[in-house]
């Protein structure tokens, strides 16, 4: 019954590899979004898609590629991990790309690169 | 540019205080604002949206204000408990523009003995 689901929970990998985040939603909404929460806690957005759309790309390396293969579903492919990724990764979808209505979060994604 | 600021950043009552968490926004065109508690190592939840042409929004022990004009926001909480314990973030979506984001806050942390 979970509304945005995050797999997986934890993610403990090297340096240097590719590593994979996957998101799902299941409210219907068009919009889906993914946030970075870094080691002060702080919360910044890093994209959105609308409708599978790319909308959203907040100056984020190249080594980040999200994908969206329906609107229900977002995953965020990282190459290259770097120590510097290490943060909790956050899914969040809304009913529209104008956030009128607020916005519902994932458990988030604890990625650890050693 | 919009920034977020939330006062105190930690806070520590004694069980059953009336308490009173702070945020201030540095733009006051917003679409609306929503506060979120996070618990340690978990994901955000929900607590109160409050559109742009709403004064305020109640929800149990919880009510959130917004004076848009001045740019704050408060969030007021009755009678706490310990299990109110956790992170509070503000976070506003910005208005203009066809897409929107939120911008979150600097948090405050919550901690409430029994």
């Amino acid at each position: 019954d979970t509304a945005v689901s995050q797999t997986p929970k934890y993610l403990v990998t090297q340096m240097g590899n590719d590593k994979s985040i996957k998101c799902e939603q299941n409210l219907g909404h068009d919009t889906m979004y993914w946030y970075k929460q870094d080691s002060k806690k702080f919360l910044k957005i890093m994209f959105s898609y609308n409708n599978k759309e790319l909308i959203i790309n907040e100056t984020v390396p190249n080594r980040f590629s999200p994908k969206s293969p329906d609107k229900a579903h977002l995953n965020l492919h990282i190459n290259s991990l770097e120590l510097g990724d290490s943060a909790v990764y956050f899914c969040a979808s809304s009913p529209n790309h104008r956030g009128h209505y607020g916005y519902t979060f994932g458990s988030g994604t604890r990625l650890t690169v050693v | 540019k919009q920034e977020v600021t939330q006062i105190p950043a930690a806070l520590s009552v004694p069980e059953g205080e009336n308490l009173v968490l702070n945020c201030s926004f540095t733009d006051s065109a917003i679409y609306n604002l929503q506060w979120f508690r996070q618990d340690p190592g978990k994901g955000l939840t929900s607590l109160l949206l409050i559109q742009s042409s709403q004064r305020e929004q109640t929800s149990g022990r919880l009510n959130a204000s917004l004076d848009k004009s001045s740019g704050r926001s408060t969030l007021y909480i009755a009678a706490s408990q310990p299990g109110d314990s956790a992170t509070y973030l503000c976070a506003i979506t910005p208005g203009g523009g066809a897409t929107n984001k939120l911008i979150f806050g600097t948090g405050t942390l919550l901690a409430v003995q029994p």
